[in-house]
């Protein structure tokens, strides 16, 4: 079992640029979810896919923020035009229906907007 | 507001001493209590979890006492050991059907040797 795989590792991406964040859940796991760590505002939920259904998106912010779910072995959250407040690290997190609750993360993707 | 509170940024113990590490909440609807390890570097890392119907679980060294009427957790390390040195996250999952995880500000252990 590999755990949540989250490419790139690392992403810079000048103002204005497009960031594409990918994320592979364990497998069997039917619930992926996006988070932010920020040293400010701490993890913040971003958005959740059940059985690559948008769930709940509450936590995105509405505009450049977008994610997608087009099957079962991946999930992606793109950011268009960043800004340099996007920087942060995103997480990846995966849960099978036992429990979404119990929730496993990936590494995690460092993404610096200069 | 916050909803989930660690109200210590940081603590520093001992080897070989009981670290512990205290989280309080806001909404009584919240059911579920799951503790975060996390390294440098590395994604948060689920330790140890907990229900509202029960008052105490336990996983070898990491044990969660959780006091519904007042709305408070805590998490014990025993016998910490330099390599548990780490921030810690409490959080909640916000029911509701959302599933989401709302996270406490974590708390840095470090264990002396």
């Amino acid at each position: 079992n590999a755990g949540v795989i989250q490419t790139p590792r690392h992403k810079v991406t000048g103002k204005g640029q497009e960031a594409t964040l990918w994320c592979e859940p364990i497998s069997g796991h039917s619930a992926v979810f996006w988070y932010r760590q920020t040293i400010v505002q701490g993890l913040e939920f971003l958005t959740y896919f059940r059985n690559q259904a948008p769930i709940d998106d509450s936590g995105m912010p509405k505009e450049r923020f977008s994610a997608q779910m087009p099957n079962q072995s991946h999930s992606t959250l793109k950011i268009q035009s960043t800004q340099p407040q996007d920087s942060a690290v995103y997480l990846c997190a995966s849960s099978s229906g036992q429990n979404y609750a119990e929730q496993f993360f990936g590494p995690g993707t460092r993404l610096t907007v200069l | 507001q916050q909803q989930v509170r660690q109200s210590s940024q940081s603590l520093t113990v001992w080897e070989g001493e009981t670290a512990i590490l205290n989280c309080s909440y806001e909404n009584s609807a919240f059911d579920y209590f799951p503790w975060y390890q996390q390294f440098p570097g590395e994604g948060p890392a689920l330790l140890i979890a907990i229900r509202s119907v029960s008052d105490k679980k336990e996983d070898g060294r990491f044990t969660i006492f959780f006091n519904k009427r007042e709305k408070n957790l805590s998490l014990h390390i025993k016998d910490s050991q330099p390599g548990d040195s780490a921030t810690y996250f409490c959080a909640a999952d916000a029911s509701s059907g959302s599933w989401q995880l709302i996270f406490g500000s974590g708390t840095q252990l470090t264990v002396m040797p």
